[in-house]
């Protein structure tokens, strides 16, 4: 089964910083990443997917890069309403075709 | 606009049964698979599987066989979750999710999310 390792698992940062969380699969699955934010009693957004796609709608400020086993999601400059927990989330054709990181909390510094 | 709508909060004893089900709006509901979701009271998410929305055949993750069914109601654009001999353990929020991409084959991720069920289960 593939493992999704997230780090760090939280984060405190300020307004303005940029703040880079890191995803790791334990194998390769090429580009096949997404990343959702996720605010204290609301469902996942959908920000990124096939690593580097932005999601319609969503700010340019966020980025994601990385491929095979290793992914980055970037936020270039933290706005008030970034303040989230963050997922990655691999999908491949292998067993379990979907596996979900275990979350960053961006918190306030 | 796409829109996921499900139903209410339940508080369930151990050993009964509940009904969860995901309205979906704004689109073809035959046209994108259905998954859902599990998170457990301060933890992360957790996929339990999907449903073709075509074909009404659904698909287990290991830990959510036996108790665990996926249905369809494409009359009226729903999913359901029903799980079954409920347990403490299942306390969690479901939510449903619209897949893009071939669950099927090269895996999908979720585009559009329910604002999740919050399935309580105690005595």
């Amino acid at each position: 089964d593939i493992q999704m390792t997230q780090s760090p698992s939280t984060l405190s940062a300020s307004v303005g910083d940029r703040v880079s969380i890191t995803c790791r699969a334990s194998q390769s699955i090429s580009s096949w990443l997404a990343w959702y934010q996720q605010k204290p009693g609301k469902a996942p957004k959908l920000l990124i997917y096939q690593a580097s796609s932005l999601e319609s709608g969503v700010p340019s400020r966020f980025t994601g890069s990385g491929s095979g086993t290793e992914f980055t999601l970037t936020i270039s400059s933290l706005q008030p309403d970034d303040f989230a927990t963050y997922y990655c989330q691999q999908y491949n054709s292998r067993s379990p075709k979907v596996t979900f990181g275990g979350g960053t909390k961006v918190e306030i510094k | 606009q796409v829109q996921l709508v499900q139903s209410g909060s339940e508080l369930k004893e151990p050993g009964a049964s509940v009904k969860v089900s995901c309205r979906a709006s704004g689109y073809t509901f035959t046209t994108y698979s259905m998954s859902w979701v599990r998170q457990a009271p301060g933890q992360g998410l957790e996929w339990m599987g999907w449903i073709n929305t075509n074909t009404g055949n659904p698909t287990y993750v290991q830990g959510f066989t036996g108790r665990f069914v996926f249905s369809l109601d494409t009359s009226v654009s729903t999913a359901y979750l029903q799980i079954s001999s409920l347990k403490a353990e299942d306390t969690a929020l479901y939510y449903c999710a619209r897949g893009r991409g071939a669950c099927s084959s090269t895996g999908c991720y979720f585009d559009y999310w329910g604002q999740g069920a919050l399935v309580t289960v105690s005595s």
